[in-house]
Parts: structure tokens; sequence; C-alpha cells
């Protein structure tokens, strides 16, 4: 099956920092990927849609200048945590839809970050 | 925008013993409900899914089944195994959104 990858897979930064975290789609074009954000034991959280060569779109209550999402190419999207603080600390992962048709979603190993 | 509930949050089987777990949408436009299992720090894998023009469908001891009039699916698991313990997500999506709700999953524990 398609192959996501997904990097840090896990990164500690001091608070007011800025993280940046990798997701590519290894053996397909992904013109649409996720962003999800996961609390221990609770469910994917959708944070943005990020679209290929034009803006991410964001759910109602995430920040978009907190949360940088670029998808520069067609194998490549990049979340950045800015200015992060102990509460951004989480469990984020990324997904890939191969073909952008509602086909199915590959999933990234996800990055845990903690933020002291 | 769509909404999806799921049921139960947890659930305990004994090994061999059928599990069903059930979610609801909102949104009639869905018309894609895959399922996921994700154990503990991984990544959530597909293990099936089924499209709003098919009613049912089965991969081995894995079947999912959908009711569009009610707006609901359920994922079923037959003969289950300690391996078979995780937890299972469900989501729905639509063509035109292109975007995937999650359910909130459930914490399933086979006891062997």
């Amino acid at each position: 099956g398609a192959v996501v990858s997904q990097h840090p897979s896990w990164v500690i930064c001091k608070s007011g920092t800025s993280v940046k975290i990798e997701c590519r789609s290894l053996d397909f074009q992904a013109t649409t990927m996720f962003w999800y954000r996961q609390f221990p034991k609770q469910s994917l959280m959708l944070m943005a849609t990020s679209n290929e060569g034009s803006k991410a779109t964001y759910e109602q209550g995430v920040e978009k200048d907190k949360f940088l999402i670029n998808h520069a190419s067609l194998t490549l999207s990049t979340l950045t945590v800015t200015s992060a603080h102990p509460e951004d600390s989480s469990f984020y992962i990324c997904s890939a839809e191969p073909g952008g048709t509602n086909e199915k979603l590959f999933f990234g190993s996800g990055t845990q970050l903690s933020v002291l | 925008g769509e909404n999806v509930e799921q049921h139960p949050s947890t659930l305990s089987v004994q090994e061999g013993d059928s599990a069903v777990i059930k979610c609801t949408y909102s949104d009639s436009a869905s018309n894609y409900f895959p399922w996921y299992k994700q154990e503990l720090g991984k990544r959530p894998q597909l293990i099936i899914d089924i499209r709003s023009n098919v009613g049912e469908k089965k991969d081995q001891r894995i079947a999912v089944t959908l009711n569009k009039t009610a707006k609901h699916f359920s994922l079923h698991i037959t003969e289950t195994q300690p391996e078979d313990s995780a937890v299972y997500f469900c989501a729905a999506s639509n063509n035109g959104g292109n975007q995937f709700y999650f359910g909130t999953g459930t914490s399933l524990t086979v006891i062997p």
C-alpha cells in the first residue's frame, strides 16, 4: 500500500520556539494532505486540510498563524508550530490521499511534540 | 459540517466472541466510510471501508454495514483474538468536501 512518512517522530522543544513537522508521500502524489492532533486516548481532531499550491483550509478554532501549513509539492506538506507553548504538546499526525479523489487515507507515523 | 458519533467508547469481549462498534453521521452528503485500527503509539491503519452505494462489505473476520437512511454504520469483528485489541475509529467523508471526520474512538480489549 501507499506509504506516508512523517518526521520527526518525537521532538522536545523550549517554550517560544518553533517546530516544523514534515509529511511526505513516498510512492504517490497527494494533492491533499490532512493534519490532525490527537490527545491521549482521544480521537483524531482534524486541524487543517493542506492543498498543494494553495492555502490550507483550517478547521474552526485552529489558529492559522499558530499552525503554519505549507504544501509546496505533490509529495510534501509541512506543519510548523510557531512559538510553541506547553499547551501545544500533543501527538500530531498527517494523512494523505492518493489521487485526491476520496480514495483511501494513509497516515504518517505521527509526531509527539513536548514543549517544556 | 459533519458530526460523527461512535459508541461504545470502551468494549471488552472474551476471545472468540464478536464485537460490534456503531457510528452515526449527520451529513447526508457523506458517501465514504472507512474504519481504522490504531495500536498504542502507532499510526491508524485502514482495516475496511464502505461506500454509500453498498450496504455491507466483508473481509474475513471483519464486516461493515451501512444504513444510509438512518445514517449509521457499524463494524463487526467475529471470532475476536487478543491481537484485535486496539482503538478503532470510524470516519465519514464526502467527495465534495474532501475531508474526513472521525468518530471518538472505541477502545477494544479482547480477553484471552
